[in-house]
């Protein structure tokens, strides 16, 4: 019974270099979520995606960063270009439904990009 | 603009005693999740309450939903080590999109 799983667990980066970093939701969600967490800071919304859509963006600057789910394969968080201000842990969480007051997110473990 | 704001930011108590952590809000929430999160790994979802004045229970914790929705607490009865970790809370605002706390980092010494 597969959680949400997330990869790479580490990357580092130079400026300027681009960072892809991948979610695959557990069996049977189509909602995912992915979240950035600073050091001694919470969790902060960056883009709410369904099969091959984007739901919410709001979160997400709006250069550089980019993500997608397609009908196949995982999702993709996608950061052009990146500056030491991106180094942080990116989450990802899905849900079988719209993840609101009722329906529970089940996140990754998280990948912790380095920008050096 | 909803924000959630926990207190305290730290905590580090010793073995077997008790402990609340607190979250408010001016805001008013449909829900409030608790999450525990350890080091190098993702939040896991505690409790979900939704309803006000709502107590919750889970083993040694108590979980509290305030009557106007918009506060929380978290209450550990004879804490233990394996109570170490950053818990979050996290509400389910106006359009039911979720913002969580910054979270209390809680220390439990042997």
């Amino acid at each position: 019974n597969a959680g949400v799983m997330q990869n790479p667990r580490h990357l580092v980066r130079r400026r300027g270099q681009e960072a892809r970093l991948r979610c695959s939701p557990m069996k049977g969600h189509s909602h995912v979520y992915w979240y950035r967490q600073l050091p001694e800071e919470g969790l902060k919304f960056m883009v709410y995606l369904q099969k091959e859509n984007i739901i919410d963006e709001s979160g997400m600057p709006k250069e550089r960063f980019s993500a997608e789910f397609p009908k196949e394969g995982p999702s993709i968080l996608r950061i052009q270009q990146v500056v030491r201000g991106d180094s942080a842990a990116y989450f990802c969480a899905s849900s079988n439904s719209r993840a609101h007051s009722y329906n529970e997110q089940f996140f990754g473990p998280g990948t912790r990009l380095t920008v050096l | 603009t909803q924000l959630l704001e926990q207190s305290p930011q730290f905590l580090s108590i010793q073995e077997g005693e008790n402990l609340t952590v607190y979250c408010n809000s001016s805001s008013v929430f449909s829900s409030l999740q608790w999450y525990r999160q350890e080091p190098g790994e993702g939040p896991v979802l505690l409790v979900t309450v939704v309803t006000g004045g709502e107590v919750k229970k889970l083993k040694r914790l108590t979980f509290q939903f305030g009557d106007a929705r918009k506060d929380s607490s978290l209450h550990i009865t004879a804490a233990q080590p394996g109570d170490t970790g950053l818990y979050l809370c996290a509400g389910a605002g106006r359009d039911d999109k979720i913002i969580f706390g910054k979270g209390t980092r809680l220390h439990i010494l042997p």
